[in-house]
């Protein structure tokens, strides 16, 4: 069976702290694509980056970054030096089956 | 381009009550999506359209139907509404399955 967790249901940090939200794939597919995803209280939900199960180098994106490894069927994403701006439920979610983790909800307190 | 609508925005409905939530992508997407979320749960799948004239069942179908009227629209119906079906309904679009977009969403409650 196919299943996402994002083991961290609740997250609480003070501004310019960094933070990493984790999420494990449990899959037998060998080759997959994983999805982070943003939902702001404003309510919708923002496509942040993909990666694919070949390419396990790491990503930055300005303040985000996302680390792969296929070994563990993880594919976690840091927000450096966080900002008010960052709250918001974060969800990691697979192509195939289109299955979704039960999201990180993130506070940033300033 | 304004992406992908969603109409209502918000809708009350009484137990029996029928109704069509609307979505249309104006992208070219191959793929539509119709997706439910319950207070502090992620996305379930309802129903999704790989492409003009197929749908498929999702993780959570009962108690809807589904039309890809073409490609650009994917409408989701509930024939008798239930206070169960209280939620908020996702729609999106998505080329080749990879990445989706989602539409602004419909906050329905079933009383």
């Amino acid at each position: 069976a196919q299943k996402v967790t994002q083991a961290q249901t609740e997250i609480s940090v003070v501004e310019k702290e960094d933070v990493t939200l984790d999420c494990v794939y449990e899959t037998r597919d060998t080759t997959y694509y994983l999805f982070w995803y943003k939902q702001p209280p404003s309510g919708e939900l923002v496509f942040l980056i993909r990666r694919n199960s070949f390419d396990e180098q790491n990503e930055i994106s300005g303040r985000y970054s996302w680390n792969f490894q296929k070994s563990t069927s993880s594919f976690n994403f840091t927000i450096t030096a966080s900002q008010v701006v960052d709250s918001a439920v974060y969800f990691c979610a697979p192509r195939r089956k289109l299955i979704w983790g039960l999201g990180t909800s993130l506070a940033v307190n300033p | 381009n304004a992406g992908v609508t969603q109409t209502p925005k918000f809708q009350v409905l009484k137990t029996g009550q029928s109704m069509t939530l609307q979505c249309a992508q104006d992208m070219n997407h191959n793929s539509m999506y119709w997706y439910r979320q319950d207070p502090g749960m992620g996305l379930r799948l309802i129903y999704y359209s790989a492409s003009e004239g197929t749908t498929d069942k999702g993780e959570v179908p009962n108690g809807y139907n589904v039309s890809r009227l073409n490609k650009r629209e994917f409408s989701l119906r509930l024939e008798s509404a239930a206070p169960s079906q209280t939620s908020v309904y996702f729609c999106a679009s998505s080329q080749a399955r990879v990445e989706q977009y989602f539409g602004p969403g419909t906050r329905l409650t079933v009383t």
